[in-house]
């Protein structure tokens, strides 16, 4: 198993441009996550998807939407990019069932908007 | 507000025992766990509590007080390679998971 893909690995983007950041798993996960981690902070969850064609806000959504047309792919999609979105940003997945189960997370995105 | 409180850096010698704290303020509380952060890559998981108690795996041990809204990540033995970030995080009512800013562990000879 390959877990959590992300790409690309790292990109730098002018204000105002978009892009998608890919996400796959490989895990049959029904659950999975977009984060972002600033320096010397948190994670803070952007959005998230209980299965296939479910996706719901987290506590940081502006600025970014995402999709969720197969269990194996959670696409971030970040339009009019600005330079508060600079950031690292990971994908994570987790199985179904109570609170117990851990996430595994993607390798991450390096994210600079200038 | 939900809040999740960590020593910000902390250093310790190889060989010797180290505890991290954390200490959160959630609405509601479905679990807490710990993961770990080696500069420049993702968290992997290190350990789950959702009952009072001591949880040990190895020279890694967990304990949670729900009344007193704290944890503690326990590293015995330790080795440069735990050298990291250790990352607290809580499942709220809403079954989302609160993270904390992680704590820097500097190991020295």
């Amino acid at each position: 198993n390959a877990g959590v893909t992300q790409t690309p690995k790292f990109r730098i983007l002018k204000i105002g441009q978009s892009m998608t950041l890919q996400c796959t798993q490989d895990m049959n996960h029904n659950y999975m996550y977009w984060y972002r981690q600033d320096p010397g902070m948190g994670l803070k969850l952007i959005y998230y998807s209980v299965g296939a064609g479910i996706t719901d806000k987290g506590e940081v959504p502006n600025g970014y939407n995402v999709s969720r047309s197969t269990t194996e792919d959670f696409p971030l999609r970040l339009e009019l990019a600005a330079p508060s979105q600079t950031s690292v940003y990971f994908c994570a997945s987790s199985p179904p069932g109570d609170s117990s189960y851990e996430q595994y997370f993607g390798p991450g995105t390096r994210l600079t908007v200038t | 507000g939900q809040n999740i409180d960590q020593p910000t850096e902390m250093t310790a010698t190889e060989g010797a025992i180290v505890q991290i704290n954390c200490t959160y303020q959630t609405s509601g509380f479905n679990g807490l766990f710990w993961y770990q952060q080696h500069a420049g890559e993702a968290p992997t998981f290190l350990s789950y509590n959702v009952l009072d108690g001591l949880e040990e795996k190895g020279r890694f041990s967990s304990f949670l007080s729900r009344s007193k809204g704290y944890s503690y990540l326990l590293l015995k033995e330790l080795q440069m390679k735990d050298s990291a970030s250790y990352l607290c995080a809580v499942t709220d009512s809403n079954y989302q998971l609160i993270w904390g800013a992680g704590t820097k562990l500097i190991i020295k000879p």
